[in-house]
């Protein structure tokens, strides 16, 4: 079957650094997204990656390992509205969204 | 863009009574998809339409749920009869074209069924 993996819960400290990890197994690999999501609002991109590295973008980079079918989102210089929900998603070999439970992401000042 | 319109936003409903759901997508996307967002489940695809042609209904629960896009500028998902089960945030989302593109989300309608 395909899963999706990252940790239920995390907690960070307002200006420190976090990362969130997601592994997965899935039917093929057409590229791995990452959703931010604030409590009561919707899903809002923030990355996308499908060739292996480091995608930076200000405060948010993500990086990706095809061969270990991992990834991870790094949050710098964290902010109190970076507390949210951070989904990581991969797209399957028929393109088809494969979605992760998401990671709860408190940020205490 | 005023981005994916979603209605109503808030729907509390007594169990048996049918609901219904309304999203407009982008203007040009051809693709629209429906998500149910559980604590327990997470994000579930129902449904997906590209062009107005349903593509994948597999993740429709059962026969109560069914859902049309008559034109590229409106869908509907209805229950009817709902349950209490069926108590979720459904979510419309839509993007240009399949592939490694980003879905943009509407606001979500938060259905509560007594």
């Amino acid at each position: 079957g395909q899963n999706i993996d990252q940790p239920t819960e995390m907690t960070a400290t307002e200006g420190a650094i976090v990362q969130i990890n997601c592994t997965y197994q899935t039917s093929g690999f057409n590229g791995l997204f990452w959703y931010q999501q604030h409590a009561g609002e919707a899903p809002t991109f923030l990355s996308y990656n499908v060739l292996d590295g480091l995608e930076e973008k200000g405060r948010f980079s993500s990086f990706l390992s095809r061969s270990k079918g991992y990834s991870y989102l790094l949050l710098k210089e964290l902010q109190m509205k970076d507390s949210a929900s951070y989904l990581c998603a991969v797209m399957d070999s028929n393109y088809q969204l494969i979605w992760g439970a998401g990671t709860k992401l408190i940020i205490k000042p | 863009d005023a981005g994916v319109i979603q209605s109503p936003r808030h729907e509390v409903t007594e169990m048996g009574q049918e609901v219904t759901l309304r999203c407009k997508p982008i203007s040009g996307h051809d693709y629209l998809f429906w998500y149910r967002q559980t604590m327990m489940r997470g994000l579930e695809l129902l449904i997906y339409f590209n062009n107005n042609v349903p593509i994948d209904d597999s993740g429709m629960p059962e026969d109560r749920f069914s859902a049309k896009m008559p034109n590229a500028s409106f869908s509907t998902l209805k229950i009817q009869p709902s349950e209490p089960r069926d108590s979720a945030v459904y979510f419309c989302a839509s993007t240009l074209t399949s592939g490694a593109n980003v879905l943009t989300f509407g606001a979500g309608s938060r259905l509560t069924v007594l």
